[in-house]
């Protein structure tokens, strides 16, 4: 039940394109979900993030939907550029005061390449 | 400064070396963290530091020991590796535990075991 689901592995998007990277979750405790960024030879770096009773927040090019209902959210990165070319994960965190406080949990990760 | 800085960047150690990965931030932090990964695959949580006290240990073996002597550094002491041990060891430090506080990731420690 601690697991993120992440699809696809891989993906390649020519640029200008949407690049569309989904998850889902079973962990109900789960009350944040942030996506990172990891470019080779980096730690990974947080990009967006979005708690459960929002159901969409974009910053810029990047847009998180959630649906809660069905435990599901995605990142959309629009107008997809190489620059966007790296690994992204999407992860969940336990709610405050849980036995798992602090925990934070990533999906298997996405493989992007933008091609130009 | 919002950078967590790791040493050092890469590792090589035999199956008897005794060595010391180090972590450090100054941002003013309480919570620290180490992370593995391997090749291709998410990073896996080993240990928590929360006001310098231990907060999670995921089940690692002993022959990974953790210390943090104060708020702002993390070490990570490693005896008697296997081969399978490498990966590359992140370090992370977010201002609390709370689920919204942002975790700031070093850039690693890539460690080989010979």
């Amino acid at each position: 039940q601690q697991q993120v689901k992440q699809s696809p592995q891989s993906l390649i998007v020519q640029k200008g394109g949407i690049s569309i990277i989904n998850c889902a979750y079973e962990n109900t405790a789960f009350d944040y979900f942030p996506w990172y960024q990891q470019f080779p030879g980096k730690g990974p770096a947080l990009l967006i993030a979005i708690r459960p009773d929002v159901s969409e927040k974009k910053e810029g090019r990047f847009t998180i939907s959630f649906n809660k209902s069905a435990k599901q959210f995605s990142l959309h990165i629009m107008d997809s550029q190489p620059g966007d070319s790296a690994t992204y994960f999407c992860a969940a965190r336990n709610k405050d005061g849980s036995s798992n406080t602090g925990k934070l949990i990533f999906g298997q990760g996405t493989t992007l390449q933008v091609k130009p | 400064d919002t950078e967590v800085t790791q040493t050092p960047k890469h590792l090589v150690m035999g199956m008897t070396n005794k060595k010391s990965l180090k972590c450090e931030q100054h941002m003013g932090h309480r919570a620290m963290y180490w992370y593995k990964q391997k090749a291709k695959k998410p990073p896996e949580l080993m240990f928590v530091y929360s006001y310098e006290k231990l907060s999670i240990n995921e089940s690692v073996p002993s022959r990974f020991s953790p210390e943090c002597p104060n708020s702002s550094l993390l070490n990570l002491h490693l005896h008697a590796l296997q081969p399978e041990d490498s990966a590359l060891y992140l370090c992370a430090s977010s201002q609390g535990l709370r689920a919204n506080e942002k975790l700031f990731f070093g850039s690693g420690t890539q460690l080989s075991v010979l």
